[in-house]
């Protein structure tokens, strides 16, 4: 069973960077598959961030491209996101997902989720 | 940017009824890359339904997907207990991802 845990801190100081961390289990993200960031801010939607591939192929969302970096540790079998100057308006649940391609697009497995507050 | 509506709202319902929740996309999407979640308060969202009306492993056939073009329908044939909850159409196009406001269904 795949299952991916979301770690990092969870305050950040508005204009720092926010990072966090996606352990994936009982599959190893050498194997394939894209795997990507979303968030929901409170009481809000959901937001794609961006994806990365195994080989480090990355693509964002152009509304937070300038500020996003997504990068992947084959060896430790997880993925991460940085968030750069950050606001009040990036305080979200963050979750990372297995994201399938191909013929068809879609998230199939998901983390719990972290919440994540921008507040000095 | 492909822009996803969903309506209604929220729909409130009484278990045992049908549910009907449409998604509609601001230009044509691919039924390949159309998709349904579910979330529940406190969890992450749960996939439902992929390329418009194909149903992820373990999903109920009470639950179905349908439509083309720019118009997309989630059905529930028969709500049980465990289907109040907000629901998410999610597209793919022009190399990003977009996701609806999401609708509500809730117990009348």
């Amino acid at each position: 069973q795949v299952q991916l845990q979301e770690s990092g801190p969870g305050l950040v100081k508005p204009s720092e960077t926010l990072s966090l961390t996606c352990a994936v289990s009982g599959y190893s993200i050498s194997s394939g598959y894209y795997w990507g960031w979303i968030r929901q801010p409170p009481g809000k939607g959901l937001e794609w961030i961006g994806s990365i591939y195994h080989s480090g192929s990355t693509y964002y969302n152009p509304s937070l491209k300038s500020r996003v970096t997504i990068s992947v540790d084959t060896s430790k079998n997880q993925f991460s996101l940085k968030l750069s100057s950050v606001t009040a308006a990036d305080t979200a649940v963050y979750y990372c997902a297995r994201l399938v391609v191909g013929a068809t697009r879609y998230f199939d497995y998901w983390g719990q989720g972290t919440l994540v507050t921008v507040s000095s | 940017e492909i822009v996803l509506t969903q309506s209604p709202g929220t729909l409130s319902l009484s278990p045992g009824e049908r549910a009907t929740l449409s998604c509609r996309a601001s230009q044509s999407v691919s039924s390949s890359y159309l998709a349904w979640y579910q979330q529940k308060p406190g969890q992450a969202p749960r996939l439902l339904i992929y390329g418009a009306s194909s149903r992820a492993t373990g999903i109920p056939d009470r639950f179905s997907g349908s439509g083309s073009g720019t118009d997309f329908t989630l059905t529930i044939s028969r709500l049980e207990p465990e289907d109040f909850a907000v629901y998410y159409c999610q597209q793919y196009g022009s190399s990003r991802f977009t996701f609806g406001p999401g609708t509500k269904v809730d117990i009348k």
